[in-house]
């Protein structure tokens, strides 16, 4: 079974700092990967996702995340955060179909990490 | 267009009591899930539905049931609530494999 550590459980940073939240991933086949927003009492939004091809993934608000194989990681990045990014992320896996996967749907998740963005 | 909607928001039981949380759709998707939101450890899978009259166990199905007779709900039912299941309850749908997730704005509920 596939699992998702994410190493941070909190990450305060001031606003324009850049900011990295890491995900590593353990599975023993192949699988796509995703990161998740949620805002405060919301449900979760998708920032990106890897499926194949280039390893740098670019998403929404400025967000881009890289899948490196080798160290079976995937970690967040963002070059200058700004308040409204303060929200907690949530990196995910999913089995590929050539794995056995049946939908993006059936995701594992990580513990989560919270960003909080200060003046 | 709602997306997916829960109701209640908020829900408070006593131990014992049972109580049906709703969800619907209005995408037309066939994939339907349940999560269960707890802090520190992000969400895990209670249930989840590929399609109308098909369920599955997730990770952390026991005390919960689910049926799926429409493709637009998917309720989930707490059969006798303990204080364990007191969480924050995501529904979410997606459809064909190339589409993301899509998540209700979750409801929150608490066993005493």
């Amino acid at each position: 079974a596939q699992s998702v550590t994410q190493l941070d459980s909190q990450v305060p940073v001031f606003e324009e700092a850049p900011v990295e939240l890491r995900c590593n991933y353990s599975s023993s086949v192949s699988v796509y990967l995703f990161w998740y927003v949620q805002y405060p009492n919301q449900g979760l939004q998708l920032l990106l996702k890897y499926l194949s091809g280039s390893t740098l993934v670019k998403g929404i608000n400025g967000f881009e995340a890289e899948f490196n194989k080798s160290q079976t990681s995937f970690h967040l990045r963002k070059p200058s955060v700004h308040i409204s990014d303060t929200a907690e992320y949530f990196c995910a896996v999913t089995l590929t179909p050539h794995a056995g996967g049946t939908s993006y749907g059936k995701l594992t998740f990580g513990q989560g990490t919270i960003l909080t963005v200060h003046p | 267009n709602a997306g997916v909607t829960q109701t209640p928001k908020f829900q408070v039981l006593k131990t014992g009591q049972s109580m049906t949380l709703q969800c619907a759709q209005d995408m037309n998707h066939e994939y339907m899930s349940w999560y269960r939101q707890d802090p520190g450890m992000g969400l895990r899978l209670i249930h989840y539905s590929v399609g109308a009259g098909i369920t599955d166990q997730g990770e952390v199905p026991n005390g919960y049931n689910v049926s799926r007779s429409t493709t637009e709900d998917f309720p989930l039912r707490l059969l006798s609530a303990a204080p364990s299941q007191t969480s924050v309850y995501f529904c979410a749908s997606s459809g064909p494999y190339n589409s993301p997730l899509h998540f209700g704005n979750g409801t929150r509920l608490t066993v005493t």
